[in-house]
């Protein structure tokens, strides 16, 4: 089974308006992160946020913010008043922390990303 | 502040020629390292990872290698490229007691001709 789940592979967003990608994901371990790439066509992968496992509110960084719904095991990514700029993939992504792990190991294991347009 | 680079930034290289690509963390010490590679129009796959000199984990069999000569130095190779080593590559780190967040390299364009 796919351990992250992005089921939009693209999505057409007009200026301004918020979008939420989606991104479901699977694991047994209870600890554990979640993250949200950012791909422009430039190639760098640049980090927008990050939720971890325990806790308790959901992460905001700007005008991202992650709606982060643990019984249903769902990270989306909200994008508020959304700009040009923004046009790009996005990627989900999850940290695994078994018990017992060296924590000097944190893999990442990607979804296969949703690619946002913003229309003007 | 910490960055990382690697390099080159793009190749083109035939079938059968060898790799090296290069990327260094400056800013920190001791970090984890990895490389990923993102095939065309897909996610990222986990190549290598280390938690130190010398070691290297590997995640997929495969035509390449890592190593790492120095503390903040991670190095991919290959002896003998195939086609289907074309891609995407990145370099990233973190620091291993942080729990958080990886940081990505701006990522090395390989084609194999």
């Amino acid at each position: 089974a796919q351990k992250i789940t992005q089921t939009q592979p693209g999505m057409f967003v007009q200026e301004k308006e918020a979008v939420t990608l989606d991104c479901t994901y699977d694991t047994s371990d209870p600890s554990y992160g979640l993250f949200w790439y950012k791909q422009p066509s430039s190639g760098e992968m640049i980090f927008l946020i990050y939720q971890g496992s325990y806790d308790q509110q959901n992460a905001t960084e700007g005008r991202y913010s992650l709606n982060f719904q643990k019984a249903r095991k769902s990270a989306n990514l909200v994008i508020s008043a959304s700009q040009l700029g923004d046009s790009a993939m996005y990627f989900c992504a999850m940290r695994e922390d078994p018990l017992g792990s060296n924590f000097g190991n944190e893999k990442l294991t990607f979804g296969t990303g949703t690619r946002l347009t913003i229309i003007p | 502040s910490q960055t990382i680079h690697q390099w080159p930034a793009t190749l083109v290289q035939p079938v059968g020629s060898p790799l090296s690509l290069e990327c260094t963390v400056e800013g920190t010490s001791n970090p984890n390292l990895y490389w990923y590679r993102q095939a065309a129009g897909r996610g990222l796959q986990l190549l290598f990872y280390s938690v130190g000199i010398g070691q290297i984990s590997s995640e997929v069999p495969q035509n390449l290698s890592a190593s790492r000569p120095q503390d903040r130095q991670f190095i991919l190779s290959s002896k003998k490229l195939l086609l289907s080593d074309s891609g995407f590559y990145l370099c990233a780190w973190t620091l291993g007691n942080s729990g958080n967040t990886i940081y990505f390299g701006e990522g090395s364009w390989l084609t194999v001709v």
